[in-house]
């Protein structure tokens, strides 16, 4: 089955411990993005990356980083995550910049 | 920084009444439109995407129109149905590959 696949789905942690959020497809996708969604403000694009090896900044990148070490892999990392960045969290993909298929979401709380 | 608007924010429409939403855009730049149906609890999934001016595209009884001159996009719902109660979202897809999402239109539909 295609599919994007995020992990954790949820996960509660404190400021300034490190985490990363896994995101895998399975569709041989060049494009991979990442976004966070916020009541109010809507998706909000953090990184995307065109291909292997090739990442860029989207709108709202500040407090993250991201790797495309391989083409199935987007990891997202929070190096030291603090309480505004807690948000529910997008993975999603496509041929090119053709129609994204999203993750189901990772809901992140940093008390 | 891009902005992508979109109106109106909410729309309460009968069974059976036809609707249509807007999403503006910048005009430089463009690569192209994209629409998304997003349901609560789910994850948004793609409606269309559009590239040339003057698109059109149809699924079902949903259509979508593209100016890319002027900046904007129509979504239109014929018929609107209870089941098609979602939040309909468009993105701009800028030619270095950011994807800027507008805030949605929240579409309800009473039996």
């Amino acid at each position: 089955e295609a599919q994007v696949t995020q992990n954790p789905r949820y996960l509660i942690t404190v400021t300034g411990k490190k985490l990363t959020v896994t995101c895998s497809q399975n569709m041989n996708h060049e494009y991979m993005s990442w976004y966070r969604q916020d009541p109010g403000l809507g998706l909000r694009q953090i990184y995307y990356s065109m291909n292997v090896e090739v990442t860029d900044k989207g709108d709202v990148p500040e407090g993250y980083k991201v790797s495309r070490k391989e083409k199935r892999n987007f990891p997202l990392i929070l190096e030291s995550p603090s309480p505004n960045q807690t948000s529910l969290y997008f993975c999603a993909s496509s041929f090119s910049t053709g129609e994204l298929f999203f993750g189901e979401g990772s809901r992140l709380t940093v008390l | 920084i891009l902005n992508v608007e979109q109106s109106p924010q909410s729309l309460h429409v009968q069974e059976g009444d036809s609707t249509n939403f807007t999403c503006s855009f910048p005009s430089s730049n463009f690569y192209a439109l994209h629409w998304y149906r997003w349901e609560t609890a789910k994850s948004p999934e793609a409606l269309f995407v559009m590239t040339l001016n003057g698109d059109e595209k149809k699924k079902g009884r949903i259509s979508a129109t593209l100016n890319t001159k002027e900046g904007y996009s129509y979504l239109y719902i014929k018929g609107s149905q209870p089941e098609d109660s979602a939040t309909y979202l468009c993105a701009f897809g800028g030619s270095q590959g950011n994807l800027i999402f507008g805030k949605g239109t929240k579409l309800s539909v009473k039996p």
